[in-house]
């Protein structure tokens, strides 16, 4: 039972471009949360998505968007790329019959801003 | 905005127990204490969560005080590969977010 998977693993990015990142929740799980987390810090919450829609929305502005897919797959979209978004960003996968007790989080992807 | 408070690190010898504490003195009634650990490269990992009973599994136990104003997770017997940064998290039940402190960083020695 493969777990939460991501790509890319690392990308390359310049100020300005817009980069979309991938997530495959763990199977049976129905529910994606992603992360962003700066180096040496814990990682901070940028939103959920359930039924293919964007549940609850953390403090990140609205160049962070996201998109899932009938797969229970996901994407997080960074528009306008700016230094301060280099991170690594995480991807964590639930089941809502569980009212999401437990977060399975990948391995991450991790992006520099160049 | 975390209302947690871990200490910044801890050591532990090999084969021993580690008691990691935090302190969550607002807490409320409907809030639950998540335990999780972040090993180097990885993404957090899942430990344990209760609302005011202690709770075990086979990773961890986890001692909530009577008041739940702090708790204690233990590593009943630390290995190497227990060293990681651990974060102690309150979370209201219906609440979708993790919000991550700065954790504690746990070196086990052998």
């Amino acid at each position: 039972d493969a777990g939460v998977t991501q790509s890319p693993t690392h990308l390359i990015k310049t100020r300005g471009q817009q980069v979309t990142l991938r997530c495959s929740p763990k199977s049976g799980h129905d529910t994606v949360s992603w992360y962003q987390q700066a180096l040496g810090q814990g990682p901070q919450f940028i939103f959920q998505y359930y039924e293919e829609e964007e549940r609850q929305r953390g403090n990140f502005p609205d160049r962070f968007s996201g998109h899932q897919f009938p797969n229970y797959s996901s994407e997080l979209n960074v528009n306008a790329l700016l230094l301060g978004d280099s991170a690594l960003y995480l991807c964590a996968s639930s089941w809502i019959g569980t009212a999401n007790e437990k977060l399975f989080f990948g391995s991450g992807t991790q992006l520099s801003v160049l | 905005d975390a209302k947690t408070t871990q200490p910044p690190s801890m050591d532990c010898a090999e084969g021993r127990a580690a008691n990691l504490p935090c302190n969550h003195s607002t807490i409320s009634g409907n809030e639950y204490v998540y335990w999780y650990r972040q090993i180097h490269s990885q993404g957090p990992q899942y430990i344990i969560h209760g609302l005011k009973n202690n709770e075990t599994n086979e990773m961890a136990s986890l001692i909530i005080t009577e008041d739940r104003k702090s708790s204690t997770l233990i590593l009943p017997h630390a290995t190497l590969r227990d060293t990681a940064v651990y974060y102690c998290i309150v979370r209201v039940v219906d609440d979708y977010k993790l919000s991550f402190g700065a954790g504690t960083t746990v070196t086990v020695r052998a």
